[in-house]
């Protein structure tokens, strides 16, 4: 069965500087990998997401993903943060054969300064 | 506005009681989860239908049950409620199961006293 572990529980970073959000996932194939952003008190919004082909990934909110095989890893990066960009995030993975539904990690709460 | 909508957004009741929350799924997505999300436990699998049948389970308390109904909305019942089932619960759908991108309502929250 696959899991995900997101390392960070809380990061904080300052308005306008970079951000790079951890996910590291577990399972025999290449999996199907989901970002998942949660403002307080609202739903999880689909970031972006990975099937096949280009590492890189583009998202939404002007977030993007990379894959990376060799290191089990789908990281979060945004070049320039906002302050609106302040949620929890959670990474997901999906196994592409089988009838096990997607599992999420346990997120990370992302505050962001002045 | 992920097109998956809940009902209703907040739940105030006692222990003891049974309640029944709803989910619309978006149009055309047979797939219908069901998630539970408290500050100690995380976000929690519950259970998963496709297209009326029941698919997937995880961590549902036998006091709960669900089912997914002929025009695909789906209903979660709680019952025998006690404090520590004060949760948001969320329903999600998807186009395929099981492990396709999954859209998310808003959550209905309940509390209980």
């Amino acid at each position: 069965a696959q899991s995900v572990t997101q390392p960070d529980i809380h990061i904080t970073v300052s308005e306008g500087a970079s951000l790079e959000l951890r996910c590291n996932y577990s399972y025999g194939a290449t999996p199907y990998l989901f970002w998942y952003v949660q403002s307080p008190g609202q739903g999880l919004q689909l970031l972006l997401k990975y099937f096949s082909g280009d590492t890189l990934v583009q998202g939404i909110k002007g977030f993007e993903a990379e894959f990376k095989r060799s290191q089990s890893s789908f990281n979060l990066r945004k070049p320039s943060v906002h302050w609106s960009d302040a949620a929890e995030y959670f990474c997901a993975v999906g196994a592409r054969s089988g009838n096990t539904p997607l599992v999420f990690g346990k997120g990370t709460r992302l505050s962001v300064i002045a | 506005d992920s097109g998956v909508t809940q009902t209703p957004k907040h739940l105030i009741t006692a222990t003891g009681q049974r309640v029944t929350l709803r989910c619309s799924p978006r149009s055309g997505d047979l797939s219908v989860y069901w998630y539970q999300q408290s500050l100690d436990q995380g976000l929690q699998f519950l259970i998963q239908y496709y297209n009326g049948e029941e698919r997937a389970k995880g961590n549902i308390l036998e006091r709960f049950s669900a089912q997914q109904f002929p025009d695909l909305h789906s209903e979660l019942n709680l019952s025998s409620l006690e404090l520590g089932d004060s949760a948001l619960y969320f329903c999600a759908s998807s186009p395929r199961q099981p492990a396709y991108e999954q859209y998310f309502g808003p959550g209905t929250r309940l509390t209980v006293t």
